[in-house]
């Protein structure tokens, strides 16, 4: 069962701004980092974002991340159709004393 | 390169045993902490089980006393021994690299193995 809440899907027209959402709690967003990950389809997650807003080697920054409190979001600028995808963000939960993910949402170009 | 490289999955039935193995390559399984997350079908993912590199092991509610995580550091590999399977086991097992042990930082992960549990 997910503990980080996101919404189910996201669209948009290539060239457009989408940004997803990551809802959770003091006990995990609101005291520690989120995580992104982003899931083509058919294929494993791979890291998106780290530590909140931090891009790895290789990520186009046209992903950038961000946290307030208890939610967090990433932001897709400039989408393209490469960008269709199941997104799922993740954080220690400090409670459960393990990592959770978010429900994943579903971005589709339009 | 970093990679990581999951066998072992297949169809067994409930109640059955199967363990899995994820060979590493482009680093230390031993150095580092290694965690399983599956994924069952059409569903989100969710975190099952950590080791961490001083031999610590950790595990999800929803199979602590059934599964248990170890590595062999000569053939640089995790194992993940799944007993009692379930249908609700049903997933897809990825294993993958925990950067941060008290994070939901994984990177890399691997391809993935399918074990699906039916009679």
């Amino acid at each position: 069962q997910s503990v980080l809440t996101q919404p189910p899907s996201a669209s948009g027209t290539p060239g457009q701004r989408v940004t997803i959402s990551c809802s959770g709690s003091s006990s995990n967003i609101g005291s520690n980092y989120v995580y992104w990950y982003q899931q083509l389809p058919g294929t494993a997650p791979k890291l998106l974002i780290y530590r909140n807003n931090q891009r790895p080697s290789g990520v186009p920054d046209r992903f950038s991340g961000s946290k307030s409190g208890t939610s967090a979001s990433l932001a897709i600028s400039g989408l393209r159709s490469e960008d269709e995808a199941d997104y799922y963000c993740a954080a220690w939960d400090d409670s459960l004393s393990g990592p959770v993910f978010g429900t994943g949402t579903k971005v589709t170009v339009l | 390169e970093v990679q990581l490289v999951e066998t072992g999955g297949g169809l067994i039935q409930p109640g059955g045993s199967l363990r899995l193995s994820c060979a590493a390559s482009g680093f230390t399984v031993s150095s580092n902490y290694m965690s399983w997350v599956r994924q069952a079908p059409g569903k989100g993912l969710e975190w099952v089980s950590v080791i961490y590199s001083g031999g610590s092991t950790y595990y999800a509610d929803s199979v602590k006393g059934r599964f248990t995580i170890s590595r062999d550091n000569s053939k640089n590999t995790l194992y993940l021994q799944m007993n009692s399977l379930r249908a609700e086991d049903t997933a897809v097992y990825y294993c993958a690299r925990d950067v941060a042990a008290t994070g939901g930082w994984f990177d890399p992960w691997g391809q993935g193995t399918l074990v699906t549990v039916s009679s």
